[in-house]
């Protein structure tokens, strides 16, 4: 069936250098994506989400990315900080509603170095 | 402004037991989601309560059931408990039966042995 992945299980960078997540979605149906962060032993936290009519979304230290065309979701960190250490994962929901709740990529696991 | 609580934090079943597990949501919010989140993998998602009915449900069997309460905190029931039911189980509150706008509980990590 249709599913959400990710490119990388895990991703290590410099402390203070920019990550880069990726995501492939593969739901052509979907019209709205979250990228959540979760830390060892806590639920998944929100970072930014994106509505598939937008290409672009910036927040704080962060942007989303979405290529439609290529089914492609990325989220880049600005000057990567030790408490950016966690377990990323993209999400998607689709459009028209739907049983499904938000379906969930496997996730990447960002280690930052000193 | 209190977030989402679950319990118990940690608990340990033995195989075809069953075990129920509570969360209350977030101030404000009315609705709660129910995932399962296998270890080294992304949540899934059980089911949906708002306004005191299931409103959404996932591939899961009828061993999962739920229940929402009239001051919208919600329990998850598994019954037969099996040892592939070994994970975090997540629970997430929203506004008016949205899929968006969640804020997740830290979850009840359940064992089966």
């Amino acid at each position: 069936g249709e599913s959400v992945g990710l490119h990388l299980p895990t991703l290590s960078v410099q402390e203070g250098d920019n990550s880069i997540i990726n995501c492939a979605y593969s739901n052509s149906a979907s019209d709205y994506f979250i990228w959540y962060k979760q830390e060892s032993g806590k639920g998944p936290q929100f970072i930014i989400d994106i509505r598939s009519n937008m290409d672009k979304r910036q927040g704080q230290r962060v942007t989303v990315l979405l290529n439609k065309t290529v089914k492609h979701l990325s989220l880049q960190i600005a000057a990567t900080q030790p408490g950016d250490s966690a377990v990323y994962f993209c999400a998607e929901i689709p459009s028209g509603g739907g049983a499904d709740g938000l379906t969930f990529g496997k996730g990447t696991h960002l280690i930052i170095q000193p | 402004d209190a977030g989402v609580t679950q319990s118990p934090t940690h608990l340990i079943k033995t195989r075809g037991q069953q075990v129920t597990l509570r969360c209350s949501p977030k101030s404000g919010h009315d609705t709660v989601s129910w995932y399962q989140q296998a270890l080294g993998q992304g949540p899934q998602f059980i089911f949906q309560y708002y306004e005191e009915e299931e409103r959404q449900r996932g591939n899961f069997p009828d061993r999962f059931s739920g229940h929402q309460f009239p001051n919208y905190s919600s329990e998850l029931n598994v019954n037969a408990l099996l040892l592939g039911d070994s994970a975090l189980y997540l629970c997430a509150s929203s506004l008016g039966g949205a899929r968006y706008g969640y804020t997740f509980g830290s979850g009840t990590r359940l064992t089966v042995v």
